[in-house]
C-alpha cells in the first residue's frame, strides 16, 4: 500500500541555519507530493507540491524536489527563521486512476528555530 | 474571502453524548474530507464526500457519521460509539476529487471528552 515516511522530531536549528527535513514513500505509479505546514493551534497550510518526476516545488524559500529513483520528497530550506517553527508533513496522494482520493500523510516532523 | 471555516474551535463533550462538528466552505469545491489528528501523529481520514448526497467511509469511521446535503456544508458526529474520541479534527475541501488537486485544510476543532 501507500505510505510516506519523515524523520522524526524534533529538529531543533539557530536562526539563519540550513534545514533538511527527510520525506520518502511507499506508492505505485506516481503519486503527487505535497508538503504542508501546521504552526500551532491551527489547521494545515500548503506549502509546496509536485506532480511527476523530477518536479521542483518551491514557496518562501523552501524547496522539494520529487525523486522517483529514491522515492523521495526531501524538505530544504537555506536560512531558516524563527517564524518557520511549526510542525511539517510529508503527504502524497494516489495517483489518478486510483480510486483512493485521500491524502495519505507522514507523522509530522517538529522544527524549531531558536533565535 | 474564500476558505474553510470550522466551528467550534473547541468543545467538551461529556461521555455517552453525540456531537456535531460543523464544516462550511465557500471556495466552490466538490470534494470535502475530515481527518483526524492525535499528538504526535500524522492525520487520518475518517470520510470523505466527492459531491453532494454522497460520501465514503476512510480509514477510521466507526463511532462517527456525516451527511452531504449542501455543496458548501460537511458536518461530522462524533457518536457516543466512537471509543477515544478526544482529538483535533480538521476538515478539507479540494476542487474535486480526481486529479491533482490540491486540499485546502480549515483551522481545525479540538474535541475534548470529560
Amino acid at each position: 500500500g501507500n505510505s510516506v515516511t519523515q524523520m522524526e522530531g524534533p529538529v531543533t536549528l539557530s536562526e539563519e541555519a540550513f534545514l533538511t527535513i527527510n520525506c520518502t514513500y511507499t506508492a505505485t505509479g506516481y503519486p503527487s507530493l505535497f508538503w504542508y505546514v501546521q504552526y500551532p493551534g491551527e489547521g494545515l497550510q500548503l506549502l509546496l507540491k509536485a506532480t511527476k518526476a523530477d518536479d521542483k516545488g518551491s514557496n518562501k524559500g523552501f524547496e522539494a524536489t520529487y525523486r522517483k529513483e529514491t522515492t523521495s520528497f526531501h524538505l530544504e530550506k537555506g536560512s531558516v527563521q524563527v517564524s518557520d517553527s511549526a510542525v511539517y508533513f510529508c503527504a502524497l496522494r494516489a495517483p489518478p486512476g486510483d480510486s483512493s482520493y485521500k491524502l495519505i500523510f507522514g507523522s509530522g516532523t517538529r522544527l524549531l528555530v531558536r533565535p | 474571502d474564500g476558505g474553510i471555516t470550522q466551528s467550534p474551535k473547541y468543545l467538551f463533550r461529556k461521555e455517552g453524548q453525540n456531537v456535531t462538528l460543523s464544516c462550511e466552505q465557500n471556495l466552490n469545491h466538490d470534494a470535502m474530507y475530515w481527518y483526524r489528528q492525535d499528538p504526535g501523529q500524522g492525520l487520518r481520514l475518517i470520510y470523505y464526500s466527492q459531491i453532494v448526497n454522497d460520501f465514503q467511509k476512510g480509514d477510521i469511521a466507526e463511532g462517527y457519521s456525516v451527511s452531504r446535503e449542501k455543496k458548501e456544508s460537511f458536518p461530522l458526529t462524533v457518536t457516543s460509539a466512537q471509543k477515544n474520541p478526544t482529538a483535533f479534527y480538521l476538515c478539507a475541501s479540494s476542487r474535486e476529487a480526481g486529479g491533482y488537486n490540491e486540499q485546502f485544510f480549515g483551522p481545525g476543532t479540538r474535541l475534548t471528552v470529560l
